[in-house]
């Protein structure tokens, strides 16, 4: 399976900020997606990041808050914009693998908003 | 969408016993069914899969089922090991060209074995 990393892997922020999480694999992927993971809960999807084209959100979620980059095959990142308490979690990454459809998950980001 | 529901939310079990985790789906379109093992300060780990064409598949000591037709698969772990002590998650989901494999999870299973 590939290799994924995230950075950074933690942080603690204040509130009304904005943090960039960075999200490298060691294989083109097409598809990778971005997930939240509050404590003790279990994984939500944010958004899909498709290589070329716009990410697709999920109900709940919306660019202006959670704005994705995916410049190519191989990295995307997710900006957890104007924070609050609210918005800490872990946020993980994961890519698809092609053809077999698995996803495999980075380390995670925590984040932590005072 | 698809729901997944995940029992139990919790689970003991003593050491060389077996656990089971049990999930069900609405969709009758999904078509792959993951079950991830996630450690504390871990990321989620791919532990089996099925697919909606194999009713039962296993892996050594891991084992998973499959009924479409009532909609729900399983995870069974026999000979239980303190290091199977992890939570599971459970996922359904079925195949969309724009948003590629979209997993739905279930609510996870905090599995402990008792040395």
């Amino acid at each position: 399976s590939a290799v994924i990393s995230q950075k950074p892997s933690r942080d603690i922020c204040q509130r009304g900020t904005s943090l960039t999480i960075q999200c490298q694999v060691d294989s083109q992927v097409t598809m990778m997606f971005w997930y939240r993971q509050q404590p003790g809960q279990s994984l939500t999807l944010i958004a899909t990041a498709n290589q070329g084209s716009e990410a697709t959100y999920e109900s709940g979620f919306v660019i202006d808050k959670f704005p994705i980059s995916r410049p190519n095959l191989t990295f995307s990142t997710l900006t957890v914009s104007n924070m609050s308490p609210e918005d800490s979690s872990i946020y993980l990454c994961s890519v698809e693998s092609f053809p077999e459809g698995e996803q495999y998950f980075g380390p995670g980001t925590r984040l932590t908003v005072t | 969408g698809e729901n997944v529901e995940q029992h139990p939310s919790t689970l003991s079990v003593q050491e060389g016993d077996s656990a089971v985790i049990k999930c069900t789906y609405s969709d009758s379109a999904s078509n792959y069914f993951p079950w991830y093992k996630q450690e504390l300060g871990k990321r989620p780990q791919l532990i089996i899969d099925i697919r909606s064409n194999v009713g039962e598949k296993k892996d050594q000591r891991i084992a998973v089922t499959l009924n479409k037709t009532a909609k729900h698969f399983s995870l069974h772990i026999t000979e239980t090991q303190p290091e199977d002590s992890a939570v599971y998650f459970c996922a359904a989901s079925g195949t969309s060209s724009k948003t590629g494999n979209q997993f739905y999870f279930g609510t996870g299973t905090s599995l402990t074995v008792i040395p």
